[in-house]
């Protein structure tokens, strides 16, 4: 079946610009979660939607990021004045809460 | 706070030559230990999931096995195709998120 897919797979941006990353997780999966990885480190959460919960925002870097789910289904990330300190890999995954996170291929966005 | 370490940071393995990379983690109650596979511009993909001390799952030539403190991922015989980044991460009991390690790379020649 269809996996997590993100678009676009690359981003290119200057810094101050706002832009927005888009993730369809996998058909029936209630949990969505976007994580970043830089260039040497380890994936970082970002933040974790679960059905019509709340959602988690604890890994959120600074309030310039946010992030919608709509209709339980498709979810947007979005930096606000980017800097290039925000450059990175942006993944996102889907599950059924509490267990095995399924990825996307990422989002590559690079801010000059 | 939760951590997970992984060692070697990199590994060359001859095709044929078995080894095992390592997963150190601590945490305050673990709900699953996860293994990935990443390769170069991909997201992670899943292998396996290790929920208490003692489990072991297998999937090919990769075994996973678990113990209260550390995870390791044997791989026997590897072909060139393994060559990848495997990265461990744990999720604790009750939380949403994988806290992830920053991985092994791994290349296999021939």
């Amino acid at each position: 079946g269809a996996g997590v897919s993100q678009s676009p797979s690359n981003k290119v941006t200057e810094k101050g610009k706002d832009v927005e990353l888009r993730c369809d997780p996998i058909s029936g999966h209630t949990a969505l979660y976007w994580y970043r990885q830089s260039l040497g480190q380890g994936l970082e959460f970002l933040i974790y939607f679960q059905g019509n919960s709340a959602p988690d925002k604890s890994g959120l870097p600074s309030d310039r990021f946010s992030a919608e789910r709509t209709g339980g289904s498709v979810s947007t990330l979005t930096i606000q004045r980017t800097q290039q300190e925000d450059s990175a890999v942006y993944l996102c995954a889907s599950g059924l809460g509490g267990e095995t996170q399924y990825f996307g291929p990422g989002t590559r966005l690079l801010v000059l | 706070e939760d951590q997970v370490t992984q060692s070697p940071e990199a590994l060359r393995l001859q095709e044929g030559e078995s080894s095992s990379l390592n997963c150190s983690y601590t945490v305050s109650g673990l709900r699953g230990l996860f293994w990935y596979r990443q390769d170069p511009g991909k997201g992670p993909e899943f292998l396996f999931t290790l929920y208490s001390a003692g489990e072991e799952k297998e999937k090919e030539r990769l075994k996973a096995t678990l113990t209260k403190k550390e995870s390791f991922l044997h791989i026997t015989a590897p072909k060139p195709e393994d060559s990848a980044t495997y990265l461990c991460a744990l999720l604790r009991g009750g939380g949403n998120k994988l806290t992830f390690g920053t991985g092994t790379q791994l290349k296999v020649e021939l």
